[in-house]
């Protein structure tokens, strides 16, 4: 089993609304990342967490909060977004050298 | 940093073989993987090769990596309409974030 499962699959939300994103994976992968990817781009990456502790902060805007309750799930927080942090965000686990996604949320920011 | 190249667009018929390529710049790259996103969807991990081999094979894939020129390509043989897609080349060593090239489209005509 390589699945990485997120929820919702479709959020829209408006400016001032707090919104959570989540994610789950069950293969004992220690290693979860944040990706946001616009239309017709490449992912970028925004966090990874590594052992359930963040590692990696890709100079995100403090509006995106992440957390690792436990080693199974990635959650991601949202408040006070912008319309152009509208996107795909794709949550992503490793165990080793191999990454397998998730089939992301599509967020819109009205 | 590492920077990954790939041509935008490639057209092929059904049962035509499909070449898309990909260069990179990071010869540190111990892994390069071959992503296939379709629309709205997250991304798949269809096969990797170690920086120390010269070509994989798994069912109609092939994918050849030539370290002196930096260049690394996924042969789809018999394409289908259901291959259809964006592919991303990205490299990485270990648990080191995934560097994606731009992506290509496939497009597949019947």
């Amino acid at each position: 089993d390589t699945e990485v499962t997120q929820t919702p699959k479709h959020l829209v939300m408006g400016m001032t609304n707090k919104k959570s994103l989540k994610c789950e994976q069950h293969m004992g992968h220690r290693a979860m990342y944040w990706y946001k990817q616009k239309a017709k781009k490449p992912p970028e990456l925004m966090f990874v967490y590594s052992y359930e502790k963040l590692s990696i902060n890709e100079s995100v805007p403090s509006r995106f909060s992440p957390e690792c309750p436990n080693s199974s799930l990635l959650n991601l927080h949202l408040h006070a977004l912008q319309p152009e942090d509208s996107a795909l965000y794709l949550c992503a686990s490793s165990q080793g050298f191999e990454q397998y996604f998730g089939p992301g949320t599509r967020l819109t920011v009205t | 940093g590492e920077d990954v190249e790939q041509s935008l667009f490639l057209s092929v018929r059904e049962g035509d073989s499909s070449v898309i390529n990909c260069t990179y710049t990071d010869s540190s790259s111990t892994y390069l993987y071959w992503y296939k996103q379709e629309p709205g969807a997250g991304l798949q991990l269809l096969t990797y090769i170690f920086s120390n081999m010269d070509m994989k094979q798994d069912q109609r894939l092939t994918v050849l990596l030539n370290k002196k020129d930096k260049h690394l390509s996924l042969r789809i043989a018999d394409t289908q309409t259901g291959d259809s897609a964006i592919y991303f080349c990205a490299g990485n060593s270990g648990n080191t974030p995934l560097v994606f090239g731009k992506g290509t489209r496939l497009s597949v005509i019947a």
